[in-house]
């Protein structure tokens, strides 16, 4: 079975500084997708990224990027020029190529950005 | 449009009632699912139907009955709940490809009193 490891619990950043947030996760399967999902207090999650298994090539999406390391089984998010608006629980995640569509979610890592 | 609508934002109910959830998308989705997730938790799948039909079922007590009754709709029916089903209740939804991200509602914010 699958499992995703999100190792800080909290995380706090000063706004406009750059913060990485970690994600790791387990597999045997070679084709598979992972996601970070961004859910603030009371509000909707809505997602921030995503990285195909067989792509080398790191996903951007504006100010968020990732570090892809297959090998090591690593995925982790950074956050450029970090806003108020970017506070939120950040969730890694992972799903499978054939399995449904089920998302296997890390613990979540809580982001505070101090102003 | 990428809105996934879920209605009623928020609900409390007794352990005797019986209520429903409703979930809606119109972005030709083809999968649809039901999370339950506690604060400051990950959201933990209940169901997924693909293409109208269920398709995951995670072991979820039958007092939670999903249906889905339209490929844009998607209903959780509660009976018999317990004080430990207070939760946030998600509908998802996303295309027929794997690779296809899972747009989230905003959920409902259910309390069993």
């Amino acid at each position: 079975a699958q499992t995703v490891t999100q190792s800080q619990p909290e995380m706090s950043v000063q706004e406009a500084e750059t913060v990485t947030l970690s994600c790791t996760y387990d597999t045997s399967e070679s084709d598979y997708y992972l996601f970070w999902y961004k859910q603030p207090p009371s509000r909707q999650m809505i997602l921030v990224i995503r990285q195909e298994a067989y792509k080398q090539q790191n996903a951007t999406e504006n100010r968020f990027s990732v570090n892809f390391q297959k090998a090591a089984k690593s995925f982790s998010l950074k956050i450029s020029d970090s806003q108020l608006g970017d506070a939120a629980m950040y969730f890694c995640a992972y799903r499978s190529y054939n399995q449904g569509g089920k998302l296997i979610f890390g613990q979540g890592t809580e982001l505070s950005v101090k102003p | 449009d990428t809105e996934v609508t879920q209605t009623p934002k928020h609900l409390v109910m007794g352990m005797t009632n019986k209520k429903s959830l409703k979930c809606e998308q119109h972005m030709g989705h083809r999968a649809m699912y039901w999370y339950k997730q506690k604060a400051k938790k990950p959201p933990e799948l209940m169901f997924v139907y693909s293409y109208e039909k269920l398709s995951i079922n995670e072991s979820v007590p039958s007092r939670f009955s999903p249906e889905c009754p339209n490929s844009s709709l998607l209903n959780l029916h509660l009976h018999a709940l317990q004080p430990e089903d207070s939760a946030l209740y998600l509908c998802a939804s996303s295309g027929r490809q794997a690779s296809y991200e899972q747009y989230f509602g905003p959920g409902t914010r259910l309390t069993v009193t």
